[in-house]
């Protein structure tokens, strides 16, 4: 299994700003996930960013708007830049151990106004 | 492309009844299948899943799955529910026959246990 600490837990923001999630695993891991809910909607899987590379975004999802970085095998922070209120969503950091299901933080609940 | 289909967007259901909450799936290759719940205000939590093996798999606070492979479904099952239970439910599938290992999400469902 897998610890996550995912900060902060909520924050509310002006638009125009940028918030950065920060995403801690209690273990060593390849992959890890980032996933957008927005409100009354399932998860929406932002990118998958790998230790060493390039994140990889998924249709819809652009590297200039949710900037990752995954300095090390524990760690990683999503960006929401130049938010506007239809950014407020829950983030939600995820991730996959061995062949095993994924593991999710508690995630961030994004308010901005 | 892989995809998940939760037909219900809630189920009401009374305490000490059992509950049923569905799920079909669509992958190319082979499914790796999974239940997950959302509490208010709380990140995902793992309830079971099925790799391979037995098609009836158990998991966390009584709840069980079958996987149906010719009818593509993965329902979630308990046979006595609690109003604990109440809560938001996501079935997720993963193709493992495919490079990537990103999971899909169903729509998700509303569980809502009466006294």
């Amino acid at each position: 299994s897998a610890v996550i600490s995912q900060k902060p837990s909520r924050d509310i923001c002006q638009r125009g700003t940028s918030l950065t999630i920060q995403c801690q695993v209690d273990s060593q891991v390849t992959m890890m996930f980032w996933y957008r809910q927005q409100p009354g909607q399932s998860l929406t899987l932002i990118a998958t960013a790998n230790q060493g590379s390039e994140a990889t975004y998924e249709s819809g999802f652009v590297i200039d708007k949710f900037p990752i970085s995954r300095p090390n095998l524990t760690f990683s922070t999503l960006t929401v830049s130049n938010m506007s209120p239809e950014d407020s969503s829950i983030y939600l950091c995820s991730v996959k151990v061995a062949n095993t299901e994924a593991f999710f933080g508690q995630g961030t609940r994004l308010t901005v106004v | 492309a892989q995809s998940v289909a939760q037909p219900e967007d809630q189920v009401n259901v009374a305490e000490g009844n059992p509950l049923t909450v569905k799920c079909t799936y669509s992958v190319s290759g082979n499914p790796y299948l999974f239940w997950y719940v959302q509490y208010p205000n709380r990140g995902l939590q793992f309830l079971l899943k099925y790799i391979t093996g037995d098609n009836l798999v158990k998991g966390s606070y009584g709840f069980e799955a079958e996987f149906n492979k010719s009818q593509t479904s993965f329902h979630l099952k308990k046979p006595s529910a609690l109003v604990s239970d109440s809560a938001l439910y996501f079935c997720a599938v993963r193709d493992e026959s495919g490079t990537a290992s990103k999971l899909t999400f169903g729509t998700g469902t509303r569980l809502q246990v009466t006294l």
